[in-house]
């Protein structure tokens, strides 16, 4: 299993352009995050999907939109980037009945914003 | 979910235990105590969770106190490669709409040889 896998690894954009962030899960699990880091600071939720055809906002949404393509694959889409959205970027998933309910977190996308 | 309170450093000596304690006094009863760790530059990664018992895997323990106010985690023979940030989270079940996982600033663990 590759577990969580991000695509891209690292991007550069300008002010204004836009992007599509990819996250897939070969884990069957059943919901999917996107979670940004910033410097020196903890993990904060953008937008999570806890199931298949459905999406809900994190504690930072704004700027942000997201696409529950199938059960696999959960995108983020910045619109109109922003210096602000520079940061690094995780995608987890996680089961929702039994288990331990933890998420496991893919390798993270680098986004600068100039 | 509960906030949780975490030094912000500490250092261990390579081979020997490393206690990383955090205190969560506003838990509540039906609120789990988490472990992640991030080591740098990667994602998160689960360790261990509880709900008022001791439990243990392979990769630490983890001693939850009888008020369940405080909690610490033990990685029981650190390594260089446990040199990582640990993060301690205290949730619910993911359920309607508490899917949140809230991570606080953790703790940087340097390990040294």
């Amino acid at each position: 299993n590759a577990g969580v896998t991000q695509t891209p690894k690292f991007q550069v954009l300008k002010t204004g352009q836009s992007m599509t962030l990819q996250c897939a899960q070969d884990m069957n699990h059943n919901s999917m995050y996107w979670y940004r880091q910033d410097p020196g600071m903890g993990l904060r939720l953008i937008y999570y999907s806890a199931s298949e055809g459905t999406t809900d906002k994190g504690e930072v949404p704004n700027g942000y939109n997201v696409s529950r393509l199938n059960k696999r694959e959960f995108s983020l889409r910045l619109e109109s980037a922003a210096p602000s959205q520079t940061s690094v970027y995780f995608c987890a998933s996680s089961v929702t009945s039994g288990g331990a309910y933890e998420q496991y977190f893919g390798p993270g996308t680098r986004l600068t914003v100039t | 979910d509960a906030k949780t309170t975490q030094p912000t450093s500490m250092d261990c000596a390579e081979g020997r235990a490393a206690n990383l304690p955090c205190n969560h006094s506003t838990i509540s009863g039906n609120e789990y105590v988490y472990w992640y760790r991030q080591i740098h530059s990667q994602g998160p990664q689960y360790i261990i969770h509880g709900l008022k018992n001791n439990e243990t895997n392979e990769m630490a323990s983890l001693i939850i106190t009888e008020d369940r106010k405080s909690s610490t985690l033990i990685l029981p023979h650190a390594t260089l490669r446990d040199t990582a940030v640990y993060y301690c989270i205290v949730r619910v079940l993911p359920g309607g709409s508490n899917y949140k996982l809230t991570f606080g600033k953790g703790t940087l663990l340097t390990v040294n040889p």
